[in-house]
């Protein structure tokens, strides 16, 4: 069956260091999206990103954070600056144009920044 | 706004034994609900979805959940609970459209005694 693929499994980087989290999914979906969940608190929407553009972004979402699809298989999340409160499980998902509200998700990058 | 409750943070049950997780949600248009689970090391997995139709579907896993409007409910139910179950569970809506971004809850955990 096929599954959305997230490396690393944890990251560990310091604190005003970029990190790139990387995520392959599922071949044939379009909508690609990121939440991430710190500890003891809710899953949150980050971003969604469809045909080479985002469609829409969290407040979360600012400046430090980018997403691009550098080939026809991979998603990144950037986060160019860290900061401590950045620590926490960052899930991607992916869905189908139809039904596309079906997501997909992965098993998710944990990040600590120390 | 645009809200999922999970109003139990931790449940215990015997196994063989019924459960049910709550779920409320607040939503200006019609939900799309959604059930996810999530076990250890693993990502969140789609246990049952809610588009429009009977109100009472049927997922993965023996699992289902009904859709009561009049209440803002959509609750997860199982006859009879396997060790395997023990996990976190987490409610979702989502409302299609442009985005199509899921707004979780925050998760109800499972444990299951023998």
């Amino acid at each position: 069956e096929p599954e959305v693929t997230q490396t690393p499994s944890h990251q560990v980087t310091q604190m005003g260091q970029e990190v790139i989290l990387r995520c392959v999914p599922i071949s044939n979906h379009l909508y690609f999206y990121w939440y991430r969940q710190i500890l003891g608190q809710k899953v949150e929407f980050l971003v969604s990103f469809y045909n080479n553009e985002i469609s829409e972004k969290s407040e979360i979402f600012d400046d430090q954070f980018s997403v691009e699809r550098p080939d026809g298989s991979n998603f990144t999340l950037k986060i160019r600056s860290t900061k401590l409160e950045d620590s926490a499980m960052y899930f991607c998902a992916s869905s189908r144009t139809e039904p596309r509200r079906i997501q997909y998700f992965g098993a998710g990058t944990r990040l600590s920044v120390l | 706004a645009q809200s999922v409750t999970q109003p139990d943070i931790h449940i215990t049950v015997s196994e063989g034994a019924s459960l049910e997780l709550r779920c409320n949600y607040s939503y200006g248009a019609t939900p799309y609900l959604f059930w996810y689970v999530q076990s250890p090391g693993q990502g969140l997995q789609l246990l049952l979805k809610y588009f429009s139709g009977d109100t009472l579907v049927q997922g993965i896993k023996g699992f289902e959940a009904e859709f009561k409007r009049s209440q803002s409910s959509f609750n997860l139910r199982k006859p009879s609970v396997h060790w395997s179950d023990a996990a976190e569970y987490f409610c979702a809506v989502g409302g299609g459209g442009a985005t199509n971004k899921l707004i979780f809850g925050t998760g109800t955990l499972l444990a299951v005694q023998p």
